[in-house]
């Protein structure tokens, strides 16, 4: 069974670069799916930030383009996210899931706990 | 990209069945069927209760059920429970290869 954690620090300093990174377990990251993360303001609800495929391929979040690499480490099985010039509004529970992609299907079917992350001084 | 639009609140006694929309346009949720459904209990990972607009994951109740009437797709949820009280989204994936969220909504068991 597949499962996936987040780890990375908690706090981030304004103007600074957010990493974090999803280890995949129970399975292979070069599966046909695609790698994803997510995040979630305090009480607001969730945002795609982007996605990534095991040959190195992405897709990001237009609005948030600019600031996202997401990239994979087949030999570790894991997949990372780095969010540069960050600010307040950046704080978040950040997420990572598998994206299962058969056949046209696409969704979230696999989400990893979560990982809190603070932009402050 | 443009957003999903879901209402932001519904409630239900238990016993009882409630619809949450998500509504885009002729674009996306109109045009295509890769619309999913995801359910977050507070303080926890959302899970995915539905996909392809009305296809349910293996272990997922059958009281839970999706459907799509123009730019509208709708879950249903029947036979309310208390362990069913959550916010819920739903989800497009884009014809540009990007993913959008509705607002979410939360649903009270009365």
């Amino acid at each position: 069974q597949v499962q996936l954690q987040e780890s990375g620090p908690g706090l981030v300093k304004p103007s600074g670069t957010l990493s974090l990174t999803c280890a995949v377990s129970g399975g292979s990251i070069s599966s046909s799916n695609w790698w994803s993360w997510v995040r979630q303001p305090p009480g607001k609800g969730l945002e795609w930030i982007g996605e990534i495929y095991h040959s190195g391929s992405t897709n990001y979040n237009p609005s948030l383009k600019s600031r996202v690499t997401i990239s994979v480490d087949k030999s570790k099985n894991q997949f990372s996210l780095k969010l540069s010039s960050v600010t307040a509004a950046d704080t978040a529970v950040y997420y990572c899931a598998r994206v299962v992609a058969v056949a046209g299907l696409r969704a979230f079917d696999i989400w990893g706990q979560g990982t809190m992350v603070t932009v402050s001084s | 990209q443009s957003a999903l639009t879901q209402p932001p609140s519904v409630s239900g006694s238990p016993g009882q069945s409630v619809t949450i929309s998500c509504t885009g346009t002729s674009s996306d949720v109109g045009s295509y069927n890769r619309v999913s459904w995801y359910q977050q209990p507070p303080g926890t990972a959302p899970k995915l209760m539905i996909y392809e607009v009305s296809n349910r994951p293996s272990g997922v109740p059958d009281r839970f059920s999706g459907s799509k009437s123009g730019n509208t797709a709708s879950l249903t949820i029947s036979g309310l429970q208390a362990e069913d009280e959550a916010d819920y989204y739903c989800s497009l994936y884009t014809s540009s290869s990007t993913w959008v969220f509705g607002g979410g909504t939360k649903l009270t068991v009365l």
